[in-house]
């Protein structure tokens, strides 16, 4: 009874590299996110998706591609990463007027 | 200016205290309010949702909001050292997908 798994939980990468969070839902909830939580902006919408195969971009959506082949999985790719993107990613699933949040990446661009 | 201001703390209070959480906004289309705990690394968690103005309560916490002045709290009766935790104030225009979040305030609550 896992809900929602995220991986790695950490990552330390470089400037440049492309690094892929994966985010994976036990559940069959149609709508799926992802946030990035940075010290005084708090939780900010990358992207989210209604269903598979269907994505849409949030408030910082630049930096960073998503893809949703099938329901359970929604992964976050930086293409090129920079430091402006070093943060705690949150993935997560909406049902009704909930949403629920895995337990975070957290993520270090040197 | 931020959609949703919320002080970011920390708030430190004894055990059994009562404990105010409070969010203002600018966007008067905001509908849907709610009320996140976080733990230190870890996701957060919904604690309460309001639709439109009013109190609700749920145990030992109460949300109000009020629309007119776009102002929202969550009250924290009996507090406990478990209640430690960040709160996030969250808001909506009715999607639920596109949560306007505040950025979060730290409580701590001393034995």
């Amino acid at each position: 009874d896992a809900g929602i798994t995220q991986s790695p939980r950490y990552k330390i990468t470089e400037t440049g590299r492309q690094v892929t969070l994966m985010c994976h839902q036990t559940w069959s909830h149609s709508y799926m996110f992802w946030y990035r939580q940075d010290l005084g902006h708090g939780l900010r919408l990358i992207y989210y998706s209604a269903a598979a195969d269907i994505t849409d971009k949030g408030e910082v959506p630049d930096g960073y591609v998503v893809s949703r082949s099938k329901t359970e999985n929604f992964p976050l790719t930086l293409e090129s990463a920079t430091r402006s993107q070093t943060s705690v990613y949150f993935c997560g699933t909406t049902e009704g007027n909930e949403q629920f949040f895995g337990p975070g990446t957290r993520l270090t661009v040197l | 200016q931020k959609e949703v201001e919320q002080d970011p703390g920390p708030l430190s209070v004894p055990e059994g205290a009562i404990v105010s959480l409070n969010c203002t906004y600018s966007n008067s289309a905001f509908q849907y309010f709610m009320w996140y705990r976080q733990y230190s690394r870890k996701g957060p968690e919904l604690l309460m949702y309001t639709y439109s103005s009013g109190n609700k309560e749920d145990g030992r916490f109460t949300a109000q909001v009020d629309k007119s002045s776009k102002y929202i709290s969550l009250f924290i009766r009996d507090s406990q050292p478990s209640d430690s935790a960040t709160y996030l104030c969250a808001m909506s225009e009715g999607d639920f997908q596109k949560l306007v979040f505040g950025t979060g305030t730290r409580l701590l609550v001393s034995p």
